[in-house]
């Protein structure tokens, strides 16, 4: 069974533009969430989508979006980059929305802001 | 509100020794804990989880943890620490929406 998958690994963009990350998550689950790990800041987390529909987000800004596909892959848009979002964005995916779930991590984008 | 502490940056074992890594937790509510590993330049792995019943929990890799109510906590142990065990390990709680995830403990075996 395949895990989690991420696109790309690594992303180098300078101030001021747009990053979108991709994840693909594990075949049969619905939740997809969002993580940013920055140095020395543990796993902040961003949003949480399932079904579809944003479910929770984060304590982040409004420049930092996404959406949720219909065959549950999902995507992180960050508009107006600062440098601060430089960190590893790490996507996961439950089988459902239920608190005893588990969630399984993919490998993770570097994004770095220059 | 809800969150974790994991009150160690580091901790240092030798190998073969026996390895704690702790956690305290805040919830309303009952917790569902969870313990995560994290090898450099890579995403989480799962470790183990408790939801409910026996306070010992056996995991991957040879881990337990165990759950104390009274005291807030669920440490992670193992018995006899590999050097491939170094690590980042992370320690979450969920008992809402979201799952609250701790700064993470870095673990150090030596040879």
């Amino acid at each position: 069974e395949a895990g989690v998958t991420q696109s790309p690994t690594h992303l180098i963009k300078t101030r001021g533009q747009q990053a979108t990350l991709r994840c693909s998550p594990i075949s049969g689950h619905t939740s997809v969430y969002w993580y940013q790990q920055a140095l020395g800041l543990g796993l902040q987390f961003l949003l949480w989508y399932d079904e579809g529909e944003e479910r929770n987000r984060g304590n982040f800004p409004p420049r930092f979006s996404g959406r949720q596909f219909p065959n549950y892959s999902s995507e992180l848009n960050v508009n107006a980059l600062e440098l601060e979002d430089s960190a590893l964005y790490l996507c996961a995916s439950s089988l459902a929305q239920g608190h005893t779930d588990t969630q399984y991590f993919g490998p993770g984008t570097r994004l770095t802001v220059l | 509100a809800q969150s974790v502490a994991q009150p160690e940056d580091q901790v240092n074992v030798a190998e073969g020794n026996p390895l704690t890594v702790k956690c305290t937790y805040s919830v309303s509510g009952n917790p569902y804990l969870f313990w995560y590993v994290q090898y450099p330049n890579r995403g989480l792995q799962f470790l183990l989880k408790y939801i409910t019943g026996d306070n010992l929990v056996k995991g991957s890799y040879g881990f337990e943890a165990e759950f104390n109510k009274s005291q807030t906590s669920f440490h992670l142990k193992k018995p006899s620490a590999l050097v491939s065990d170094s690590a980042l390990y992370f320690c979450a709680v969920r008992a809402a929406d979201v799952a609250s995830f701790g700064a993470g403990t870095t673990v150090t075996v030596r040879a």
